[in-house]
């Protein structure tokens, strides 16, 4: 079935630095592949997604690049801040696999001040 | 516009016993999904539900039920519940469970004892 492999697991850099995560995923029919943060006891918050026939996306510190060809897709963000710090996840969506994400399993990001 | 809404935020039931958790949709959004996030196993999915129907399911025991009102309202059953039931229950709205915009609410933490 459909897999998503996130790394690093967990990623401690200074303030300033960029933070690059990295997911793969298994089955080419996927189509949509979002990014959530979620800090502590608060829910998932959608940051950032990439449709199957865009490469590339950019919200100001935050991008999404997708390699299809590679079947993986990674986030980065630069002139990272304190309150980056939090769990991200990725997901990929199957294309006909209505309402279902596929998780990966979160990075721990920690920005040291 | 409000967000997606949870209800109970906690709940501590004992081992046995049954459970029912509540979530409504973001106005306009006809698609409901449910999904149980552990430390151990990450976020995985459960069920979809849209105009009613289950469109969706994941690979849980049929202990784990849902419905879906008229309103797109959806409720989560749980039955005879297990210590391994404990875990936080997140649903996702979306306009139509496809590729695009998935919202979370805060979620029902499920403690059983």
């Amino acid at each position: 079935g459909e897999n998503v492999e996130q790394h690093p697991s967990t990623l401690s850099v200074q303030e300033g630095d960029s933070a690059v995560i990295k997911c793969t995923y298994s089955d080419s029919a996927s189509n949509y592949f979002p990014w959530y943060k979620q800090e502590l006891g608060k829910r998932p918050q959608l940051i950032i997604d990439i449709r199957s026939n865009v490469g590339e996306k950019k919200d100001q510190r935050i991008a999404v690049t997708l390699n299809k060809t590679a079947k993986h897709f990674s986030l980065h963000i630069t002139e990272t801040q304190p309150e980056d710090s939090a769990v991200y996840f990725c997901a990929a969506h199957l294309s006909g696999n209505t309402g279902k994400l596929i998780f990966g399993q979160g990075t721990t990001l920690q920005v040291k001040p | 516009k409000a967000g997606v809404t949870q209800t109970p935020r906690y709940l501590i039931k004992t081992r046995g016993q049954q459970v029912t958790l509540s979530c409504s949709p973001i106005s306009g959004h006809r698609s409901v999904s449910w999904y149980q996030q552990t430390p151990g196993q990450g976020l995985q999915f459960l069920f979809e539900y849209f105009s009613e129907t289950q469109r969706n399911k994941g690979n849980f025991p049929g202990r784990f039920s849902g419905r879906q009102f008229s309103n797109s309202r959806s409720e989560m059953n749980v039955s005879t519940l297990e210590l391994g039931d404990s875990a936080l229950y997140l649903c996702a709205s979306s306009l139509a469970g496809e590729d695009y915009g998935y919202t979370f609410g805060s979620g029902t933490r499920l403690t059983v004892v």
